[in-house]
């Protein structure tokens, strides 16, 4: 079975400080990996995904990810936060072809102080 | 683009009684999956219909049930509610065939128990 690990439940930034949420992942073959935010009062939105090629992805808003298979990581980057990117992320896993399901880590809360 | 809809946004029900949450998929897509989000925890996977017919299945009792009609829209059923089913309900829609695919999840159904 799969399983996600996102390491910081709460982690609390100023602007314009650098991000790292960190996520691990457990499954045995090919994977399809995500990062979705949810935004006070919205729904789950994609921030981007991976699933093959270029290990390091980028999504929207200056987002990005590296995927390491040899660690099972799938860290998610910002250079630099704003205010606005206070919200719950959500690293996610999908297993390779055939898999039809999502599974996702318990999420890190992001708050960011002007 | 139409995304991904729900209704109602919110429910509240008695332990015992029976609840249907229904969900319209975006536009193209042709797969519904439904995932429970408990309080401070990652949306778990429940089951997803394709074909109008339930393709996987997470570790959810027969109790959710669920369908998904002819335009690719889709109802959850939960009988004999308990107080631990008070969760988040969200529903992703997917366009299956296209390897591999994107979930793109919808506003969310709000369920108390009481």
């Amino acid at each position: 079975a799969q399983s996600v690990s996102q390491h910081n439940h709460h982690v609390i930034l100023s602007e314009a400080a650098s991000l790292e949420l960190g996520c691990n992942y457990s499954y045995g073959g090919t994977v399809n990996l995500f990062w979705y935010v949810q935004y006070p009062g919205q729904h789950l939105q994609l921030l981007l995904k991976y699933f093959s090629g270029d290990p390091l992805v980028k999504g929207i808003k200056g987002f990005e990810a590296e995927f390491i298979k040899s660690k099972f990581s799938f860290n998610l980057r910002k250079p630099s936060v704003q205010w606005s990117d206070t919200a719950e992320y959500f690293c996610a896993v999908k297993g390779g072809a055939g898999s039809y399901q999502l599974t996702f880590g318990k999420g890190t809360k992001l708050s960011v102080i002007p | 683009e139409t995304g991904v809809t729900q209704s109602p946004t919110h429910l509240i029900k008695t332990r015992g009684q029976q609840v249907t949450l229904r969900c319209s998929s975006q536009s193209g897509h042709n797969t519904v999956s439904w995932y429970q989000q408990a309080l401070g925890q990652g949306p778990q996977f429940i089951f997803q219909y394709y074909r109008e017919e339930e393709n996987g299945r997470g570790n959810f009792p027969p109790r959710f049930s669920g369908l998904q009609f002819p335009n690719y829209s889709s109802e959850l059923n939960v009988n004999a509610l308990e107080l631990d089913d008070s969760a988040l309900y969200l529903c992703a829609s997917s366009l299956a065939g296209l390897a591999p695919d994107t979930q793109y999840f919808g506003p969310g159904t709000r369920l108390t128990v009481l």
